[in-house]
């Protein structure tokens, strides 16, 4: 079964400052989602992760994807306020028949303080 | 070009009814997947349909729930006989074909029972 890790689960971060969200995955995969979701909102995808080594950016967000070490990061250069929200990161099986079915992991809340 | 359109946005209902939630995916799209989201925690897989098909229910409880996706019309999910416990938010997604295609989430639905 596979099993998707994200940490921190709770990030309060300041204004201006880094920080890096990490998601673990349990069985191979090649390809990985990254969504944002605001309260009582639906999920925004950020970015996909097709290979290994993957690097996509966005604004002050970069999401990497290194597959023989099942890790994803999510990378937050100089926080706003706007960027307080849920970030999940999801992972397709890419085996067995299931390479449709997203596995999440439980979210990192991120807020950001001035 | 609409996205993913859910409805209602909230439904409330008392234990013993039931719940029809419906889904019409984006334009172009033929698959159709619902999820759901308890509190605080990850969106959980629950079933995935093409036009008249249901591909993969594994996700679904086994009693009371069910999902269908006509020829016409938009994706179903009902749930009988309601419990306190199906009180969470869910959320149709739809998708294109082919690697690397996204997922494109609905505004969810969010069920409270009472």
């Amino acid at each position: 079964e596979l099993k998707v890790e994200q940490n921190p689960l709770f990030l309060s971060m300041q204004e201006g400052k880094n920080y890096t969200i990490y998601c673990n995955y349990s069985t191979t995969s090649d390809r990985l989602y990254w969504y944002r979701q605001d309260p009582g909102k639906s999920l925004e995808s950020l970015f996909v992760l097709l290979s290994n080594g993957a690097v996509k950016q966005e604004g002050r967000l970069m999401a990497s994807l290194d597959t023989k070490a099942r890790l994803s990061t999510l990378h937050i250069t100089a926080a706003v306020h706007d960027l307080s929200a849920t970030y999940f990161c999801a992972v397709v099986l890419n085996s067995g028949g299931s390479n449709y079915k997203l596995t999440f992991g439980k979210g990192t809340l991120l807020t950001v303080n001035p | 070009n609409a996205g993913v359109m859910q409805n209602p946005r909230h439904l409330v209902r008392r234990r013993g009814q039931e719940a029809r939630l419906r889904c019409s995916p984006m334009k172009g799209h033929s698959h159709v997947y619902w999820y759901r989201q308890l509190p605080e925690e990850g969106l959980k897989f629950m079933v995935y349909l093409q036009k008249e098909n249901i591909i993969d229910e594994s996700g679904m409880p086994k009693e009371r729930f069910s999902a269908e996706f006509p020829k016409e019309g938009p994706s179903i999910l009902r749930i009988q006989q309601v419990v306190r416990g199906d009180s969470a938010a869910y959320f149709c997604a739809s998708s294109g074909t082919g690697i690397g295609y996204g997922y494109t989430f609905g505004s969810g639905t969010r069920l409270t029972v009472v």
